[in-house]
């Protein structure tokens, strides 16, 4: 079956500290994996996608087919980088792009 | 442009009523979905459309109804609210062709008491 997992529901950090939120897979086909960010009580956005392999806000993500991994990371934590971040895989199923999230992880960055 | 516009931001509703939350996009997207977001649950899809009529069920359906008469807009209806349905519920919008995936709704929090 299909199915995303974020194993941390809170990881907290300092400022400065490297950031490494955790995201696997489970997916027979070819994976399409992105990113969301949701900052307090404020709409979801798109943070990354993996097929642009670009970095936003300093964050970036490599999808590792063999570990069926896309962990999300950034050197050096900012204290306007707590929000809850969501991992989610793309599927098509009847013609429609369906994607499907992780339970999230949030992000608390501590001065 | 105003993307994805939901209303209410707010409701409180008693069990057993029923009331429709709004979802409009003005970007011309054909995919729209909705889904709810629960602690530890992240989001799960409710239903969604491929196009003006054209809907289709999500992981959870039950207690839901949609319809989509036109391209910009998506009701999700509760036909008698229960407390299990208390959550925050995003509306999305996607064009066709994927690349940039979901643009989301701000949002209704939804209690039921």
């Amino acid at each position: 079956a299909q199915r995303v997992t974020q194993p941390e529901k809170l990881l907290s950090v300092f400022k400065g500290a490297p950031v490494e939120l955790k995201c696997n897979y489970s997916y027979s086909g070819s994976p399409e994996l992105f990113w969301y960010v949701q900052y307090s009580r404020q709409r979801l956005q798109l943070l990354l996608r993996h097929i642009s392999r670009e970095s936003i806000k300093g964050f970036t993500a490599d999808l590792n087919k063999g570990e069926t991994s896309f962990h999300l990371k950034k050197p050096f934590a900012q204290e306007e980088d707590s929000a809850m971040y969501y991992c989610a895989l793309k599927l098509l199923s009847g013609g429609y792009n369906k994607l499907i999230f992780g339970a999230g992880t949030r992000l608390a960055v501590h001065p | 442009n105003a993307g994805v516009t939901q209303t209410p931001k707010f409701q409180v509703l008693k069990t057993g009523q029923s009331m429709t939350l709004q979802c409009a996009q003005d970007m011309n997207h054909e995919y729209m979905s909705w889904y709810r977001q629960d602690p530890g649950m992240g989001l799960r899809l409710i239903h969604y459309s491929v196009g003006a009529g054209i809907t289709d069920q999500g992981e959870v359906p039950n207690g839901y109804n949609v319809s989509r008469s036109t391209t910009e807009d998506f009701p999700l209806r509760l036909l008698s609210a229960a407390p299990s349905q208390t959550s925050v519920y995003f509306c999305a919008s996607s064009p066709r062709v994927f690349r940039d995936g979901y643009t989301f709704g701000s949002g209704t929090r939804l209690t039921v008491v």
